[in-house]
């Protein structure tokens, strides 16, 4: 059964870093690339970007570059979504999900990790 | 980029009766290689997205067939043919046409009338 189980809610400050993981299974984890989704408070869906944890090639939503770091360690089947600096912007559900490559889409996704930035 | 519109934005539905919603894109979804990168998403509440169908018309594993989608180029429908109670939620197409850069619409808000 392919399952992506992401770490659990946080709460931060302006300027703190945080770093969020999402692990898989159940599947072959370097073959697969891993998507990053936004979603804001009672808003919609925003892809952040993918990472191939096969070579750790990244590439980032235009509207995310520079903002967040993507990265992976295949030695344990998890993806990271990074930030050096948080704003209360950021405060977001965040959802990790598979990317299939016969027409990349997301198949399956992660249980979220609620990021909230406040002082 | 490619802009994702759907409509409407909310529905309220009678158990038992169809719904239908409509997806557009602002550029044709139809690959080179034959195929149309367009799904569909439900996310119900609480919830993360789970995917519904693929490719315009192919269901997710485990997907009711009383959910289909059609269309093509730049115009889709997703149709429920008769609404359950478990169907409410918020309703998203996306296109990957355009790799890397994938896009959602802005969703429709289904419930139960």
């Amino acid at each position: 059964e392919v399952q992506l189980v992401q770490s659990g809610a946080e709460v931060k400050k302006p300027g703190e870093s945080l770093k969020i993981s999402c692990k898989g299974s159940g599947y072959s984890f370097t073959s697969y690339w891993i998507g990053w989704v936004r979603q804001m408070p009672g808003k919609g869906l925003e892809w952040m970007g993918i990472i191939y944890p096969g070579d750790s090639d990244t590439r980032y939503s235009p509207s995310f570059q520079g903002q967040v770091t993507i990265s992976a360690d295949k030695s344990i089947s998890t993806a990271y979504l990074q930030w050096s600096s948080l704003k209360a912007s950021d405060t977001a559900m965040y959802y990790c999900a598979r990317l299939t490559t016969v027409t990349y889409y997301f198949d399956y996704w992660g249980q979220g990790t609620l990021v909230t930035v406040s002082s | 980029d490619i802009v994702m519109t759907q409509t409407p934005l909310s529905l309220s539905v009678t158990p038992g009766q169809p719904a239908s919603i409509s997806c557009k894109s602002s550029q044709s979804l139809l690959h080179s290689d034959g195929k149309t990168y367009l799904y569909w998403y439900l996310q119900k509440p609480g919830q993360p997205p789970q995917l519904l169908i693929y490719e315009v018309s192919n269901r997710f594993s485990g997907v009711p067939d009383r959910f289909s989608g059609s269309g093509s180029g730049t115009d889709f429908t997703l149709k429920i043919s008769r609404v359950e109670a478990e169907d409410v939620g918020v309703y998203y197409c996306m296109q990957s046409i355009q790799l890397p850069l994938f896009t959602f619409g802005p969703g429709t808000k289904v419930d139960i009338k």
